[in-house]
This record gives structure tokens, sequence and C-alpha cells, in this order.
């Protein structure tokens, strides 16, 4: 079973609220990833955890934090996001880095 | 800087037909590489895979070929059915870090 859990499918949020996209993973996987996706494009890394700890991170603007809360867990918190930043927003997870598999992502409209 | 590419945007196949979507890519450390494939309001969805020592990987109704000598990466599709229709997407991964690097995407369209 290689299954990424992404919640909420959509969320629509104004320019000053704060809102969390959530993602779990039960694979026992150590790396969980978010990506963007603007339509037509390929997905865009943002930032890379492995082993709860960040290791990567793609000069995301802060209005955009990440959380691992433990190895099963990844948060983005968002805050403060403008109209450009609407994009599909994609977690996913892999065992030893290679193989990387992905949630459906979370629709998210700025308004 | 390094990149991975692809030579069609849309590729409009019959029923039936094989379908055969290319890739290149520049970075001649990429030792790993990966076909995704993206329905239309979905996340991406693993296919096959090949490691840099291979040139030949099969699967079930799809195999991928691998040139190290020209980079290039090929995602094979035998008897491509409706439900085929999707967005694919090479990637490639170095062992330099826990990060794939996306192709562009092709479109594949299949005309009942």
């Amino acid at each position: 079973d290689t299954e990424v859990t992404q919640t909420p499918k959509h969320l629509v949020m104004g320019m000053t609220n704060k809102k969390s996209l959530k993602c779990e993973q039960h694979m026992g996987h150590r790396a969980m990833y978010w990506y963007k996706q603007k339509a037509k494009k390929p997905p865009e890394l943002m930032f890379v955890y492995s082993y709860e700890k960040l290791s990567i991170n793609e000069s995301v603007p802060s209005r955009f934090s990440p959380e691992c809360p433990n190895s099963s867990l990844l948060n983005l918190h968002l805050h403060a996001l403008q109209p450009e930043d609407s994009a599909l927003y994609l977690c996913a997870s892999s065992l030893r880095g290679d193989t990387i598999y992905f949630g459906e992502g979370s629709w998210l409209t700025v308004v | 800087g390094e990149s991975v590419g692809l030579h069609l945007p849309t590729l409009s196949v019959q029923e039936g037909d094989n379908s055969i979507i290319n890739c290149a890519y520049s970075n001649s450390a990429s030792d790993y590489f990966i076909w995704y494939k993206q329905e239309s309001g979905k996340g991406p969805q693993f296919i096959i895979d090949i490691r840099s020592n291979m040139d030949k990987r099969q699967g079930q109704r799809v195999t991928v070929l691998l040139n190290k000598t020209v980079k290039h990466l090929s995602l094979q599709i035998a008897a491509t059915q409706p439900g085929d229709s999707a967005v694919y997407f090479c990637a490639e991964n170095s062992n330099a870090g826990n990060m794939l690097t996306f192709g562009g995407g092709t479109r594949l369209m299949v005309k009942p």
C-alpha cells in the first residue's frame, strides 16, 4: 500500500487568513515532501523533511511554514498568502529518498 | 542548470495502438528515473522506474527504455486504452539528495 493522505482536498482562503494543509503516511517512510504545482506545469519542490528534520527548503517564502510533528505527519502552515499562491499542493513520501509517492493534493485558492 | 525535458507536449493516439513518450535529461549524474502518470485533478501516480545500470525495464503494458549515451528516456505503453489518457512526467533523481527533478510533461490523448 503506497498511500499518502492529504486534507483538505479543497481550501479557499483570504489573504489575511491562517490555514494549514495536512499530510499523513503510515508506510514507515522517513522522507516527506511538499511540492507546489501550477496548472499545466510539473510539480516544483518546496520542502524536504528527512527523519523529521527539515533538510531542504527551496527558497520558499516565509508565508509558507512547514512542520513535521512526527514521522507520519507533515503540515504546511499558510499565512498572508497571495492570489498567485493558488495552486495544487502535493505531499509526498519516500522510504529511502529514491521512489517518491504522492498524495492526491490539496487545491488551494487564495482570494 | 540541470534539467529534464520532454520532446512533445501532446501525443494523440488511437485506442489499441502503442504509445511512446520521450524524455531527455541533461544531468549525467542522474542514476534513477521515474515515470509518473497524472490524471486530471489527481496527484502524480508512480508508473515505473529504472536505475542507470539498466537499459530496459518492463511492467504491465509499460516499458521504460534508458539510453545513457544520449541521455534519453522513453515510456512505451502497449495497447493504449482510454484510461491511459493523462499527463505523463519523467523525473530524475541523482544520488546527491532526496529530490526529484521533473520534466515538463506530455499529455497523452487516446482516441476511441
